[in-house]
């Protein structure tokens, strides 16, 4: 059975502080997403990373594959409240089934 | 374009109860998903279609739960008799087509309490 263990589970930070979230497996995956989801609402795609060792920037948050595809990080630089969420990974195997990963919780302190 | 939609968005029931849930997918996208996800935790694959056959529904309990795509469109899950473990958010989701790294487009989800 496929997992994906994300740490931090939970994480309370201050506004203007950076943070990393790691999302991690012993599986190889084909690709792997990262979505964030807010109260009340379906998970949203933030980015998707297919080759090993890619990074991606949006804005303030920073998104790497690890080189064997097998493990995966968001790095967001100077938080805001605004990105309050669960942020959750989401691997694809080569049956192209999405497995999502236990979730990071994160809240930004104004 | 219009999102995947879902109803209804919340449903009480007791326990033993049955309950179903609807999904309409973004208009041509071959690929539907239902997750199921229990507060504060990562969704979890109940079954594929890809059009209106099964791809994977290896983690739904068949016992209680079915589903179905007829028409390669539409689709429902049906939960018969349902349990107290059952409550949780049930999100339909569809793609384009089996591509890995295709977009995953997810409804409001449908949010189930049994009591």
């Amino acid at each position: 059975t496929q997992l994906l263990e994300q740490s931090p589970q939970f994480l309370s930070i201050q506004e203007g502080e950076n943070l990393t979230v790691y999302c991690n497996s012993s599986s190889v995956f084909s690709s792997l997403q990262w979505y964030r989801q807010e109260p009340g609402e379906g998970p949203v795609l933030l980015v998707t990373v297919v080759t090993g060792g890619e990074v991606k920037k949006l804005k303030r948050l920073t998104f790497q594959f690890g080189d064997a595809r097998k493990d995966s990080s968001l790095h967001i630089t100077a938080a805001q409240p605004g990105d309050t969420g669960l942020y959750l990974c989401a691997g694809a195997s080569g049956t192209y089934k999405y497995i999502f990963g236990t979730g990071t919780r994160l809240k930004v302190l104004a | 374009e219009a999102g995947v939609a879902q109803s209804p968005r919340y449903k009480i029931i007791e326990k033993r109860q049955s309950v179903a849930f609807w999904c309409n997918p973004i208009s041509g996208h071959a690929t539907l998903y239902w997750y199921q996800q229990i507060l504060g935790q990562g969704p979890k694959l109940l079954i594929q279609f890809q059009n209106n056959g099964v791809v994977d529904d290896s983690q739904l309990p068949k016992d209680r739960f079915s589903a179905e795509r007829l028409k390669g469109v539409d689709s429902t899950l049906k939960i018969q008799p349902a349990k107290l473990e059952d409550s949780a958010v049930y999100l339909c989701a569809s793609s384009p087509g089996l591509n890995s790294g295709n977009t995953i487009y997810f409804g409001e989800g449908s949010w189930l309490t049994v009591v």
